[in-house]
């Protein structure tokens, strides 16, 4: 079956790293995401990973897979008062009807200090 | 353009009253999406649609009906509301995921929805 786990909530220091893991279970996943969902707002799309890749940069943005212990982070250089929000991390899934299923994990919230 | 929009952004209910929640895209979405989510529980999906005239029940989909006439709209009726659809409800519209596209999802900004 298909789940996606993430830890609940994570505190950092203004200017520290952020790394926020998440854990799925469906090893036909093809595409993983992550979402931002800032207070009162829909969720935004930040960066996704195909399975063949290992890693990907996007700025101040490192995302991490390990196929192997099915094991997805999201990295934050350089964290700003900004980044304060919902990370959801995401998995895309096909179907047998070719429907490409997402399944969303619970969300990690980011409270980031001055 | 302005992505998904949603309308309307707030509303109280009373227990048996029905309503309908509007979403539209201007990006020529093939598949739209309709989420309730709730404290403690993250994104749940309700129903959702792989194009115009077609719809699908998804994980959480009792109380609820949706309908896709135009491919533009993707509308969620609440025939007799209940305190349990206390939520609030997102909208979402993607294109399959094909060679060299990811198929994610792009979202609306949400109405709250209390039922009394």
């Amino acid at each position: 079956g298909e789940d996606v786990e993430q830890s609940l909530f994570l505190s950092v220091r203004e200017g520290d790293s952020s790394v926020i893991n998440c854990t799925y279970t469906d090893s036909s996943s093809t595409y993983l995401y992550w979402y931002k969902q800032e207070p009162g707002a829909g969720l935004q799309l930040l960066t996704y990973i195909f399975s063949n890749m290992d890693m990907k940069q996007d700025q101040r943005l490192t995302v991490l897979l390990n196929k192997k212990d099915k094991h997805l982070s999201l990295r934050i250089a350089d964290t700003q008062t900004g980044d304060s929000a919902i990370y959801f991390c995401a998995e895309s899934l096909k179907t047998s009807g070719g429907y490409q299923k997402v399944t969303f994990g619970i969300g990690t919230k980011l409270q980031v200090i001055p | 353009n302005a992505g998904v929009t949603q309308t309307p952004k707030f509303r109280v209910l009373k227990t048996g009253q029905s309503m309908t929640l509007l979403c539209a895209q201007d990006m020529n979405h093939e598949y739209m999406y309709w989420y309730r989510q709730d404290p403690g529980m993250g994104l749940r999906l309700i129903h959702y649609s792989v194009g115009e005239g077609t719809t699908a029940k998804g994980e959480v989909p009792d109380g609820y009906n949706v309908s896709r006439l135009k491919k533009q709209n993707f509308l969620l009726g609440l025939e007799s509301a209940a305190p349990s659809q206390t939520s609030v409800y997102f909208c979402a519209s993607s294109t399959p995921r094909s060679s060299g596209r990811a198929g994610e999802q792009f979202f609306g900004p949400g109405t709250r929805l209390t039922v009394l």
